[in-house]
Parts: C-alpha cells; structure tokens; sequence
C-alpha cells in the first residue's frame, strides 16, 4: 500500500515564526503535492512538484515556498506564519499523468 | 479554467436510505473524474474514478457514472449507514504537461443517523 506520512498531526506556532511542514511517501511517486483545507472552500492547491528540485505554484502560492531535496520528501514552508494560514494541510502524492493521488492524514496548523 | 460543483451540505439520512450526492464539472476536453471521502480526523481516500464518457466507477456499495452530455458525475448509494458518515470530495484531472492536478468541489458532509 502506498504510504504518505505528514510530520505532525497538529501544530500551533506564533505569528512571525519560521513553519516546517514535512511529507514522506514511501512509493517511488514522482509527483507531490500540498493542498490547504478550508471549511466551504474545499482543498486548493498551493505548491506541486513533479521530479526532485522542481516545484509549480498552484492556485494559492502566497505565503508559502517548497523544498523537494530527495524524491520521496516535499517540504512545505511558512517564512513568516500569519493567523490567515491557520487550517488543515494534506500532502500528497501521485505516479504518472492522470492518475490518483494519495493522501496524507492531515497537519492541522493553529497560528496564534 | 476548470471547476467543480457539489451540492451543499450536510446531508442527514437514516440509515438504509439512498444516497444522491450531485457533483457537476466544467473542463475542456475529456478530464478524469474521482469522488474521495474524507472520514473525521483522516485525510483524503479515493472511493472510486471514472477516466472516460460512460464510464461507470463503484466501490463499497458506493456508485459514480461519467455523463458527458450533463457534465456530471453524481455519487450513489443503495443504503447508507452509519459508517458512511464523512466528507465527500468531487473532482477532476486534467493534465497540465508537468503533473496532473486535481481540482475539488467544495465538499458534501453525509450524516448517517440509526
């Protein structure tokens, strides 16, 4: 089974705090992907990476950068977190073009 | 650009009712078609997919037919229950020429009560 892990199940940070949210996938997928979570808005895309080294914006980019090092981790980051990026974070990843995407559990992000 | 549209939620039902979630898309050419479900405190699982005109997708009792002609791709099932409590996700891909991305409705809360 493919597996996605997310590094914390929930995080509260301070306004201003450096944020590091991290994503393991453990089957060789060559895409990876952050979405936000957001009551009535569904999941929109911030960043998306498609090899090592390589990352697109998605829809909501603002506010956030990408680190993709090894294939297997995509790291989301908040230089600066503000109380608008509190919300529920989902990493995932998918093989190919097309195809299903496979989720982790969720970073639920509290910025006070 | 491309969207997805789910009817507004909750939905509350007893258990053994059917289930009709409508989910409706807008896309150029022939996108492929999912419904995930989100169970409380999990992330996101595909229930079932659908990659082309009349396709019919269907998994734990759970059915989705590709319409083409009505853009839609509507969610059913025979008899809920309990355990079918949770969010569902409509959406769609369409490939960019770097990575597929998903586009997502705005979610369906289903409440099964006994």
């Amino acid at each position: 089974d493919v597996k996605v892990t997310q590094s914390s199940r929930y995080l509260v940070k301070r306004t201003g705090e450096k944020v590091f949210l991290e994503c393991v996938q453990d089957m060789d997928h060559e895409n990876m992907f952050w979405y936000r979570q957001d009551p009535g808005l569904g999941l929109r895309l911030i960043y998306f990476s498609y090899d090592v080294k390589m990352k697109e914006k998605g829809d909501i980019p603002e506010g956030y950068s990408v680190s993709r090092e090894k294939k297997e981790r995509f790291s989301l980051i908040l230089e600066s977190a503000s109380t608008n990026q509190t919300s529920m974070y989902l990493c995932a990843s998918s093989i190919g073009t097309g195809n299903e995407q496979f989720f982790g559990p969720g970073t639920r992000l509290t910025v006070l | 650009g491309n969207s997805v549209t789910q009817m507004e939620g909750p939905v509350t039902l007893s258990e053994e009712a059917f289930l009709t979630i409508n989910c409706t898309y807008t896309a150029t050419g022939y996108p492929s078609l999912f419904w995930y479900v989100q169970y409380p405190g999990e992330g996101l699982q595909l229930l079932l997919k659908a990659t082309k005109a009349d396709d019919k997708g269907s998994n734990k009792g759970f059915e989705a037919t590709y319409r083409k002609e009505t853009t839609s791709f509507h969610l059913e099932k025979g008899s809920v229950q309990v355990s079918d409590s949770a969010v569902y996700f409509c959406a769609l891909i369409k490939n960019t020429g770097t990575a597929s991305k998903l586009t997502f409705g705005t979610g369906t809360r289903l409440q099964v009560t006994l």
